[in-house]
């Protein structure tokens, strides 16, 4: 079974600085995506970022990055230019493509706090 | 489009009693998810359905629990008799996964069930 593994409980930043949120999995497969998931206080599950695992290329949206490592099955999300909307729990998810399964597996998640 | 929509936002129960979560995934999506969080075990998956079928209810913790999609609009989780254990935030996401090229999880804004 695939696990992801968040090893963050809680991380806080200075505003407009920079931040890494660190995320690892284990999976056999070789076909898969992951993704990072931001949840506000509103509770609402927000879509940050997805990389899929045959690219080798990082993805990036805006001031949101990632470092995928897929040899070591490391996915850090790296949020620059730190804004206080960027406060809120972050998961790592991760989806296996192969076997007919598509159920995202999520980490415990980090909760990251953007201090003025 | 509305998006996922869950109902009801909140809900507050005695121990015993009978509760029952719907959702409404977004139009044209065929897989559909239930998600329970809490804290100490973060987002688990509870049942997916595909095609309104239940394709994987590994996660369902017991009988208490059952999960019904009569049609594609429309899903419900029951749980009865109810008990303190159950408190928690249980989500509905849905997608259209399968041979889409942006796959992702669109998330309600999940039913805060308190079981007193």
């Amino acid at each position: 079974a695939q696990t992801v593994t968040q090893s963050q409980p809680e991380m806080s930043v200075q505003e407009a600085e920079t931040v890494t949120l660190s995320c690892t999995y284990d999976t056999s497969e070789n076909n898969y995506y992951l993704f990072w998931y931001k949840q506000p206080p509103s509770r609402q599950m927000i879509l940050v970022i997805r990389q899929e695992a045959y690219k080798q290329q990082n993805a990036t949206e805006n001031r949101f990055s990632v470092n995928f490592q897929k040899a070591a099955k490391s996915f850090s999300l790296k949020i620059s230019d730190s804004q206080l909307g960027d406060t809120a729990m972050y998961f790592c998810a991760f989806m296996n493509r192969q076997g007919g399964s598509e159920k995202l597996v999520f980490g415990k998640g980090t909760k990251l706090t953007v201090n003025p | 489009d509305a998006g996922v929509i869950q109902s009801p936002r909140h809900e507050v129960t005695e121990m015993g009693q009978e509760v029952t979560l719907r959702c409404k995934p977004i139009s044209g999506h065929d897989y559909l998810f239930w998600y329970r969080q809490t804290m100490m075990r973060g987002l688990e998956l509870l049942i997916y359905f595909n095609n309104n079928v239940p394709i994987d209810d590994s996660g369902m913790p017991e009988d208490r629990f059952s999960a019904k999609m009569p049609n594609a609009s429309f899903s419900t989780l029951k749980i009865q008799p109810s008990e303190p254990r159950d408190s928690a935030v249980y989500f509905c996401a849905s997608s259209n996964v399968r041979g889409a090229t942006n796959e992702k999880l669109f998330f309600g804004s999940g039913t805060q069930l308190s079981v007193l």
